[in-house]
């Protein structure tokens, strides 16, 4: 069965940076698109980043644009969210997911979720 | 960006109860409307994606209707493991977005 598993997340203070990791098995990794997709204490979600199977095409959305970087190891069945110069509104629960399977770059939704790693900004 | 917004924002429903909550788009998304189930402290789990089509291992008592920009996600009949939130998301056009989210509470 498809697994998701999240790590990295912590206490960082504002400026600081942090790496999240999502190691996932149960399926052809390379075969699909991953996201991550975030959630505030309290709040709605809000999609973050995706990458394509195969590295080579990436989108943010503006919130974290030129901050975050996502990036992924075929080989190592995981992929990455390098989160640079944090600020205190990035604090949220931060969930990698899958895409569906696709013969495009991404069906931009969200078929499985890891359990989410929590990254708190605070001095 | 496309804005999504769900009414009602929470409602208290009974077991057995008929459950239907609203999504809207800002513009039309044809059928690209996905829903997402979340209980408290676990991830979103998909359950309905391009508006209708239900996902794997989903009950049949959810459906999903609607297309352009109006859609619904229906339960037929409340059961104790549907209390949660329920977004609706948009996956028409870059950036995906969500819904603010529809809390389902038993009465």
């Amino acid at each position: 069965q498809v697994q998701l598993v999240e790590s990295g997340g912590g206490v960082v203070q504002p400026g600081r940076s942090l790496r999240l990791s999502c190691a996932a098995s149960g399926f052809t990794f390379s075969d699909y698109a991953m996201h991550w997709v975030r959630q505030a204490p309290g709040k709605g979600l809000e999609w973050v980043a995706v990458i394509s199977f195969d590295g080579s095409t990436k989108h943010y959305a503006d919130s974290v644009k030129g901050r975050f970087t996502i990036s992924r190891d075929n080989s190592k069945n995981t992929v990455y969210l390098q989160m640079n110069s944090l600020r205190a509104e990035d604090t949220a629960v931060y969930f990698c997911a899958r895409d569906p399977p696709t013969t495009v770059v991404t069906e931009w939704y969200f078929e499985h979720w890891g359990q989410g790693t929590l990254v708190t900004v605070s001095s | 960006d496309i804005q999504m917004t769900q009414s009602p924002s929470s409602l208290s429903a009974s077991v057995g109860d008929r459950v239907t909550i609203t999504c809207r788009a800002s513009q039309t998304i044809s059928r690209y409307l996905n829903w997402y189930q979340q209980k408290p402290g676990k991830a979103p789990k998909l359950l309905i994606y391009a508006a209708s089509s239900l996902q794997s291992g989903v009950p049949s008592r959810f459906s999903g209707s609607g297309s352009g920009t109006d859609f619904t996600l229906t339960v037929s009949s409340l059961q104790p493991e549907d209390f949660a939130t329920y977004y609706c998301q948009q996956s028409y056009s870059y950036p995906p977005t969500f819904g603010p989210g529809t809390k389902v509470e038993i009465k």
